[in-house]
Parts: structure tokens; C-alpha cells; sequence
């Protein structure tokens, strides 16, 4: 059973497209992420929801918008798609926990990507 | 400057050779330490966390955090071709431990 699905694995479209990601966990966890990773391999945070509610919110372009229609699922809407949005998209899902010495620690298990590419 | 300094690579090395991995940071207040794996078109998968200063093993793998010196390292054991990946740390602050702040990746290639 796959532990964090994303579709589609493949996205090819024009620019100016509006176009949608979806992710779903099954790990019951009550945090769930999506990361851009660019063709660097840089991988950089944009958003975070908790049991439905945004908490992070990076310095991402408005026509990025998350929705979290429960907190199994965490879908990504891009408006008028752009080259430069070309990258590989992950969703990403965590449990908080705590480690000795009162460390809290979200452990994030990543699925398999979305590869957007812009013409 | 980045937060997260790691060297890109390309890092090759033959079949049994011990890899050294390593990240730098600027960062105080990151109390949580991670290393990421992640094979070509696939996504980063935990390989090992810690969250204090010392080393801490599992298998062959040897994680090393050096908070006076900023410093994280990963260390490979008797290294396979299937560690041929690309090994990402990633850290994070007390205050805000769902944000995680990774490193660029190290490509790795261990040669048969």
C-alpha cells in the first residue's frame, strides 16, 4: 500500500494553463506539505496544513493555492502556469512526535512526485 | 548566504569504500537533524534523524552532529552500488519543527 500518493506522476502543459495536483496519505498522520524541487535538486518548503488549517505559508506566487478537503488529502491549483513552475512537486505527510530531551520532531515521509513541465 | 550549505558533488567512489558525507549550517536554533535518500525520480525517503550532538549508527550508516562547529556528516560503510543516490540533510528549529530546511543533495555514485 502505497503510504503518500500523488497525482499524476507526469504533467506536461502550456503556459497559461491552469492545471491541479492532488495527494493523499494513509498513515493517519495530521500534517501534510508540499515541496518544489527544482532541477538543482533544491528542495524548498511552500506549504503546510494541520488537520486542515494552513501553517506555513512560504513566499510562494499567489496563483499557487493548497486546499485540504480533510486532513487525508492536500491538493495543490496553479493558475496561469509559467515556465519557470517547471519542477518536481512533493507532497509529504508527518506525525509529530516527541523525542527525549523534549525535542519535537516531524519525521516526513515524501511521495513519489509530480513532474510539471511548461511549454 | 543559505542556511543549509551542503557540496553538490558528483561524489564517486568504488564498491567498499567508506563515504563522508557532510552539511554546514548557520543556524543556532536548528535542534533536529536529518539524512534523506532519494534514487533518481523518486522521492526522499528518512534514512536516519538525531537531534543532539554525537554520533548515532544504524546498520552502516553513521550519523555525526558537531553543534559548536555548525556541522552534520553521514558516514558509509562497506558502500554499495545501491547506495547510488542522491543524499539530502535536512534540519530543523525547535520552535518550528514542521518546517524543515534541506540541504541541495549530494549525488553519490558508487562504482562496482
Amino acid at each position: 500500500d502505497t503510504a503518500v500518493s500523488q497525482t499524476p506522476k507526469y504533467l506536461v502543459t502550456q503556459m497559461g494553463n491552469d492545471k491541479s495536483i492532488k495527494c493523499e496519505q494513509n498513515l493517519g498522520h495530521d500534517t501534510m506539505y508540499w515541496y518544489k524541487q527544482d532541477s538543482k535538486k533544491f528542495l524548498k518548503i511552500m506549504f503546510s496544513y494541520n488537520n486542515k488549517e494552513l501553517i506555513i505559508n512560504e513566499t510562494v506566487p499567489n496563483r499557487f493555492s493548497p486546499k485540504s478537503p480533510d486532513k487525508a488529502h492536500l491538493n495543490l491549483h496553479i493558475n496561469s502556469l509559467e515556465l519557470g513552475d517547471s519542477a518536481v512537486y512533493f507532497c509529504a505527510s508527518s506525525l509529530a512526535s516527541r523525542l527525549a530531551g523534549g525535542v519535537r520532531a516531524d519525521t516526513q515521509y515524501f511521495g513519489p512526485g509530480t513532474r510539471l513541465t511548461v511549454l | 548566504q543559505k542556511e543549509v550549505e551542503q557540496d553538490p558533488g558528483p561524489l564517486s567512489v568504488p564498491e567498499g569504500a567508506i563515504v563522508s558525507l557532510n552539511c554546514t549550517y548557520s543556524n543556532s536554533a536548528f535542534q533536529y537533524f536529518m539524512w534523506y535518500r532519494q534514487y533518481s525520480r523518486k522521492g526522499p525517503e528518512l534514512l536516519m534523524y538525531t537531534y543532539s550532538s554525537g554520533n548515532k549508527e544504524d546498520g552502516r550508516f553513521t550519523a555525526q552532529v558537531d553543534k559548536s562547529s555548525k556541522y552534520i556528516s553521514l558516514f558509509i560503510r562497506d558502500s554499495q552500488p545501491s547506495d547510488s543516490a542522491t543524499y539530502l540533510c535536512a534540519m530543523s528549529p525547535y520552535s518550528s519543527a514542521s518546517k524543515i530546511i534541506f540541504g541541495s543533495g549530494t549525488r553519490l555514485s558508487i562504482r562496482p
